[in-house]
């Protein structure tokens, strides 16, 4: 009921192409969804965050988009760069929560020049 | 700017010694978390705190105690220390009770030999 599976663990893209990673959770009552970025020898940050009244969300070259109904959401890079080489982490949260947010497993994303 | 200072970056400890993780937020943050960080597995909450000296165990408290005995500060305490427990320690703060955004600290990669 709480997890949040993330795939893939892995991902490789050329430069300027479109990274995309996708999260699927179970439990109807989340209604929070953030993506966080973490780059080598720092901590996770908060890259773009959505909730479910809306389907998608944009800014910059990172899109969340939200399927409510398939339980599933999923993170768009457009014109992927190198500089976006990092680990990204899906999460959900319940608004009645105490801040407490379920990870996902986490995807290694590497933009080749 | 937010800042979450951890105690250490890097902490080479023997088994069954007691070890403690130190954390600190600058930005008068209602709830600090502790989490840990393992390939694969994403980021597993240890222990949270959502006010002075409340906490509430997470997904995999065994093994571990925290203690917040002011606003700013959360430790981690890890009673008898374990093979098992070596891992990448991360401490974030939030401001809000419900779902926010958190802020990490830097992590403390921990090793237990």
């Amino acid at each position: 009921q709480q997890q949040v599976k993330q795939s893939p663990q892995s991902l490789i893209v050329q430069k300027g192409g479109i990274s995309i990673i996708n999260c699927a959770y179970e439990n109807t009552a989340f209604d929070y969804f953030p993506w966080y970025q973490q780059f080598p020898g720092k901590g996770p940050a908060l890259l773009i965050a959505i909730r479910p009244d809306v389907s998608e969300k944009k800014e910059g070259r990172f899109t969340i988009s939200f399927n409510k109904s398939a339980k599933q959401f999923s993170l768009h890079i457009m014109d992927s760069q190198p500089g976006d080489s990092a680990t990204y982490f899906c999460a959900a949260g319940r608004s009645s929560n105490t801040g407490k947010l379920i990870f996902g497993q986490g995807t290694t994303l590497q933009v080749k020049p | 700017d937010v800042k979450v200072t951890q105690s250490s970056r890097y902490l080479v400890k023997r088994t069954g010694e007691k070890v403690f993780l130190e954390c600190v937020q600058d930005m008068d943050h209602e709830n600090m978390f502790w989490y840990r960080q393992d390939p694969g597995l994403g980021l597993r909450l240890i222990y949270f705190s959502y006010d002075v000296k409340m906490k509430e165990k997470g997904d995999i408290p065994e093994g571990y105690s925290v203690s917040r005995e002011k606003k700013e500060r959360f430790s981690l305490i890890l009673e008898s220390a374990s093979t098992n427990q070596t891992s990448m320690y991360l401490c974030a703060s939030s401001e809000n009770r419900g779902p926010d955004t958190q802020y990490f600290g830097p992590g403390t990669r921990l090793t237990v030999l």
